[in-house]
């Protein structure tokens, strides 16, 4: 089956640094989607992103459909984004295979 | 919409128990998932269902998991026996059959066998 790796797998940051986690998959996709893991263990939609960029407020993401990797931007990070990124691919049109993660730790 | 529900938030149960978890789709989501979690094994797919049909079911692990969609807004998952390996937490999520769109996922369910 399809092949997904994040990176880095840990990520600690000051209040108010940027970040750009990785999401690189092995195959063709036609499904990509980013989640946020909080730390009461909900999953939140970030983006629905098999191609192309988005952005929503301090968050954007931009799949390389062709290059087979996707990432995520975190600007003016705040403690309220720790928590666990994942980033989940579709080969086809229905299920969804996700990495390991990223732990993102933000520090006040 | 509510999202989808999952109930309970959390069970404990013990060793050969039979226990049901129950999911709620959003309304007028065609597609139906079964995930599982845990520390070794990330989030993996066990099932999903398509129009409350079964589609694929390759992952769930063993005989002893079983699930049942009876309708378009109610789905179960059991485990019988329930085994300490069996703990882990328990997503459902679901999304339109439109073309390719984005999956929700419910709060999940935090199973504990002891």
């Amino acid at each position: 089956g399809i092949q997904v790796e994040q990176s880095p797998p840990d990520l600690i940051l000051q209040e108010g640094a940027n970040s750009t986690l990785r999401c690189n998959f092995s195959d063709s996709v036609n499904n990509l989607q980013w989640f946020h893991q909080n730390p009461w263990g909900q999953l939140i939609n970030l983006f629905y992103i098999p191609s192309g960029t988005k952005q929503n407020g301090r968050l954007s993401a931009t799949t390389v459909a062709t290059e087979r990797y996707s990432l995520l931007y975190i600007s003016s990070s705040q403690t309220t984004d720790s928590g666990v990124y994942f980033c989940a691919v579709g080969p086809g049109y229905s299920t969804l295979t996700f990495g390991k993660g990223t732990m993102l730790l933000v520090s006040p | 919409d509510a999202g989808v529900i999952q109930s309970p938030r959390h069970e404990v149960t013990e060793m050969g128990q039979e226990v049901t978890l129950r999911c709620k789709p959003i309304s007028g989501h065609d597609y139906l998932f079964w995930y599982r979690q845990t520390m070794m094994r990330g989030l993996e797919l066990l099932i999903y269902f398509n129009n409350n049909v079964p589609i694929d079911d390759s992952g769930m692990p063993e005989d002893r998991f079983s699930a049942k969609m009876p309708n378009a807004s109610f789905s179960t998952l059991k485990i019988q026996p329930s085994e300490p390996r069996d703990s882990a937490v328990y997503f459902c999520a679901s999304r339109t059959g439109a073309g390719v769109s984005e999956a929700f996922f419910g709060q999940g369910t935090r199973l504990t066998v002891v």
